[in-house]
């Protein structure tokens, strides 16, 4: 069965430095997702890409982070600045679009911030 | 904020039925029910979901009242490795995100 993948499963970072957290979604798939989950807190999204373009970002979202799909199968989250605050798993999702259609998650990166 | 309540946990003994209710009075007509599970820290899991249907597939089934405002998902025969935090999620807006509540932390005892 087609499955989400990401890539590092951990990654340690230095304060301030900058970080590129990657996921290969299922292929026919149109809608991507990054969430987050802080230890022992809920699953939070963070910005949903549709077309070549963000849909929907949340609060959580501001400068510091990017989204990209540099090529046909690749979908990036970049933290350009990291903070201790970044420290989370962070869940890439992909679905075919539509609300009868389920996102489907990968097994996650756990960023450490150092 | 999720649009669903559901406790906050149970438990169910290895080979019975785990029942697992979750609360959506305010459910719209054309919004889905859907149930992922999270195990661990690893990713949700996506279960099954519905309308207004009962729902069956080979992981669960989702048992949806007449009235919308409230659904049960079924895991007829917990094991240990069902043993997880089950989201009920209700509503998508444009971009079809999940908002996740707290769950239930389901513990399936041997």
């Amino acid at each position: 069965e087609p499955e989400v993948t990401q890539t590092p499963s951990h990654q340690v970072t230095q304060m301030g430095q900058e970080v590129i957290l990657r996921c290969v979604p299922i292929s026919n798939h149109l809608y991507f997702y990054w969430y987050r989950q802080i230890l022992g807190q809920k699953v939070e999204f963070l910005v949903s890409f549709y077309n070549n373009e963000i849909s929907e970002k949340s609060e959580i979202f501001d400068d510091q982070f990017s989204v990209e799909r540099p090529d046909g199968s690749n979908f990036t989250l970049k933290i350009r600045s990291t903070k201790l605050e970044d420290s989370a798993m962070y869940f890439c999702a992909s679905s075919e679009g539509g609300q009868n259609q389920p996102q489907h998650f990968g097994d996650g990166t756990r960023l450490s911030i150092l | 904020d999720a649009k669903t309540t559901q406790p906050t946990s149970m438990d169910c003994a290895e080979g019975r039925a785990a029942n697992l209710p979750c609360n959506h009075s305010t459910i719209s007509g054309n919004e889905y029910v859907y149930w992922y599970r999270q195990i661990h820290s690893q990713g949700p899991q996506y279960i099954i979901h519905g309308l207004k249907n009962n729902e069956t597939n080979e992981m669960a089934s989702l048992i949806i009242t007449e009235d919308r405002k409230s659904s049960t998902l079924i895991l007829p025969h917990a094991t240990l490795r069902d043993t997880a935090v089950y989201y009920c999620i209700v509503g998508m807006d444009s971009s079809y995100k999940l908002i996740f509540g707290s769950g239930t932390r389901l513990l399936v005892r041997p």
